[in-house]
Order: structure tokens, then C-alpha cells, then sequence
């Protein structure tokens, strides 16, 4: 069973501040790294997906990095707005398409 | 297109009982999973298919069985229901896209086991 492990478990911030928080995964075996958003009553939807070492993803104000090489992979968020409320998962792809999700961050923006 | 749906979105079940939850999905994917989520944890991967009549255990299979006869569908049997099956579950379909699968969830079941 592979390890794949987010921080902070939860994270609660006002509208306006900026946050970061880590997907840590194996350093071997490594083929892809995706970060997907889960709005409450909602299904995941895919966010980002990475693959090479020093890869950088945006998509408006957020953005995604990668380290394969020490095995991390860091999700920020500028200027978080109150829509951005959402647990955020990372999920580590091994060869074959089989993926390992971490347990999520838990984001609460704060008008 | 619909994407990736499941039915039903509620159950509740005795313990003993047996039941399928059904996933399907019409983008073609060759690619299922059903996954379970439970509180304060993430997505646990159950079964997953690489495409027609293939299918294989993931992180936590007991208790299930899976088949998979067509692209389109991929059900998911619980033989005897227990309590500790009481959790979200999910179905998923994904690609290759140049050998990365990006997944397309569907809309979850919730089931109760009492």
C-alpha cells in the first residue's frame, strides 16, 4: 500500500488570505501526480495533473508545484474567496493508471 | 453525454443482505474504479477494470465483487452486507490521455448497513 500523505488535515482562513498546503508521495514508481477540488454534496473534479519534476500548473488564482525527487507536491491558493471552500485531494498515479488518493485538506475561506 | 452515473444515490441495508450498486458511463473509457470514502479519510480504492472482462483488487476488495462485461458498465456486489460497509461509494472512469488517467467521478451512493 503506498503512503500518500496531505497537511494540514484542515485549514480555515479568511477571504483574501493566501494558503499552501502539501501532497507528500513516494519518490519511486512515480508517474503522475493529480490534485483534484470536492465541493461538499459534490463529486471530485480533476484540478491539475503533473508529471515531470519542477512541473508548475495554474488555473487562475491557483497554482500547483512538484518535486519528485523528495517526493512533494505543494497546492497554493491566492487570495482565497469564499467559492474556494472545498477539500482538496492529491492522488499519485502509478504505471497502468492506479491511483493512491492522500486523506484531502479541508479548506474554509471566511468571509 | 452523462458522464459517469450511479444509482442508487441512497440505501440502507440489513446486515446479511446483499445488494449492486450500479455505475455506468458513455464517454468510452476503458478505465473503472469504485472507490469508498469515509469520514476524515480519503478515497480507498476497491476494484478497478482495465477495460472488458478484466478486473482487479485495490486497496480494500473484501467483501466485494465486481464484473465487468461491458465498456459501459461496472457494478459492484456486496454479497453480505456488515456495518463496517456503511460509507460513500464511488465510481470512476478515466482515459489515457499520452499514458496519465485523469478520472471522471460519478455522483456517489450513500450506504447506510444497520
Amino acid at each position: 500500500i503506498l503512503n500518500v500523505e496531505q497537511s494540514p488535515q484542515s485549514l480555515h482562513v479568511q477571504e483574501g488570505d493566501s494558503t499552501n498546503f502539501t501532497c507528500s508521495f513516494p519518490s519511486s514508481n512515480f508517474y503522475a501526480l493529480h490534485w483534484y477540488r470536492w465541493e461538499t454534496a459534490k463529486s471530485p473534479e480533476a484540478l491539475f495533473v503533473m508529471t515531470l519534476n519542477g512541473d508548475e500548473k495554474k488555473k487562475g488564482r491557483i497554482s500547483a508545484t512538484l518535486n519528485t525527487k523528495e517526493g512533494y507536491s505543494y497546492l497554493y491558493i491566492k487570495g482565497s474567496q469564499p467559492e474556494d471552500s472545498a477539500t482538496y485531494l492529491c492522488a499519485f498515479e502509478t504505471n497502468a493508471g492506479k491511483s493512491t488518493f492522500g486523506d484531502g485538506t479541508t479548506l474554509t475561506v471566511k468571509p | 453525454n452523462a458522464g459517469v452515473t450511479q444509482t442508487p444515490k441512497f440505501q440502507v441495508l440489513k446486515t446479511g443482505q446483499s445488494m449492486t450498486l450500479q455505475c455506468a458511463q458513455d464517454m468510452n473509457h476503458e478505465y473503472m474504479s469504485w472507490y469508498r470514502q469515509d469520514p476524515g479519510m480519503g478515497l480507498r480504492l476497491i476494484h478497478y477494470s482495465v477495460g472488458a472482462g478484466i478486473t482487479d483488487q485495490g486497496e480494500v476488495p473484501n467483501g466485494y465483487n465486481v464484473s465487468r462485461s461491458t465498456t459501459e458498465d461496472f457494478p459492484l456486489r456486496l454479497l453480505s452486507a456488515a456495518p463496517s460497509q456503511t460509507s460513500v461509494y464511488f465510481c470512476a472512469s478515466s482515459y489515457s490521455a499520452q499514458g496519465i488517467y485523469e478520472q471522471y467521478f460519478g455522483p456517489g451512493t450513500r450506504l447506510t448497513v444497520t
